[in-house]
């Protein structure tokens, strides 16, 4: 069975702290791990798919990298605006994501 | 790119009445659209799996016959919430995956008050 595990849960951080959320994974056959923010009241927003292991993509302060058994959001400067739950899913075969619980960030001023 | 539309975004009704929301691909065409169901402060919970053409897959423990979904044609699903109670209200969300790539976006949720 598929399972997603995130850590922290919750995560505070000056404005301008670097830091990373995690995400381990046991899948059999990874098709894909995807990286989405939820802000209260909003469905996710999609942000990364990443394939294989060793590779890195980046938006803005996010930076997202990936092992064989877990995978990296890094955020860079974060600002309050970043400030949101992450949730990491994956996907092997052609099933429905399964999701984490998620990583709350909040970005302090 | 890649949009998801819902509506309505929040529904207040009475206890026994039946709800409609509608789930749109806006600019791809989804061959398989998801229904989630989130809690507060929870994660997604996935309910069920729909494909165009196809009755849907529902998740253990979800009622087929309470939360109808059908997945009429590839930029539209609907998720119908028969008899609602107010144990049914929560914020439902779907999502729409199309052939390539496969990710699956997200729409913007609908809020459900059942009274």
């Amino acid at each position: 069975e598929d399972q997603v595990t995130q850590s922290p849960e919750a995560l505070r951080l000056q404005e301008g702290e670097s830091s990373s959320l995690n995400c381990s994974y046991t899948v059999s056959g990874l098709r894909g791990l995807f990286w989405y923010r939820q802000d209260p009241g909003k469905g996710p927003e999609f942000l990364f798919t990443l394939y294989s292991a060793g590779e890195e993509k980046e938006k803005e302060r996010l930076k997202a990298t990936l092992t064989k058994k877990e995978s990296f959001l890094h955020i860079t400067a974060p600002k309050p605006e970043d400030s949101a739950t992450y949730l990491c899913a994956v996907q092997s075969g052609n099933t429905p994501l399964v999701f984490g619980k998620g990583t709350r960030l909040s970005v302090i001023a | 790119g890649a949009v998801v539309s819902q509506h309505p975004s929040w529904v207040i009704c009475k206890s026994g009445t039946s709800v409609k929301i509608e789930c749109r691909s806006l600019d791809f065409q989804a061959t398989t659209m998801f229904w989630y169901r989130q809690f507060p402060k929870q994660s997604l919970m996935l309910m069920a799996t729909s494909n165009e053409g196809s009755k849907a897959t529902y998740e253990q423990g979800v009622e087929k016959d309470k939360f109808l979904i059908n997945h009429a044609s590839l930029t539209l699903s609907t998720l119908t919430v028969t008899s609602a109670h107010p144990e049914d209200s929560s914020f439902y969300i779907c999502s729409a995956r199309p052939t390539t790539p496969e990710t699956q976006y997200f729409g913007p949720g609908t809020r459900l008050l059942v009274l």
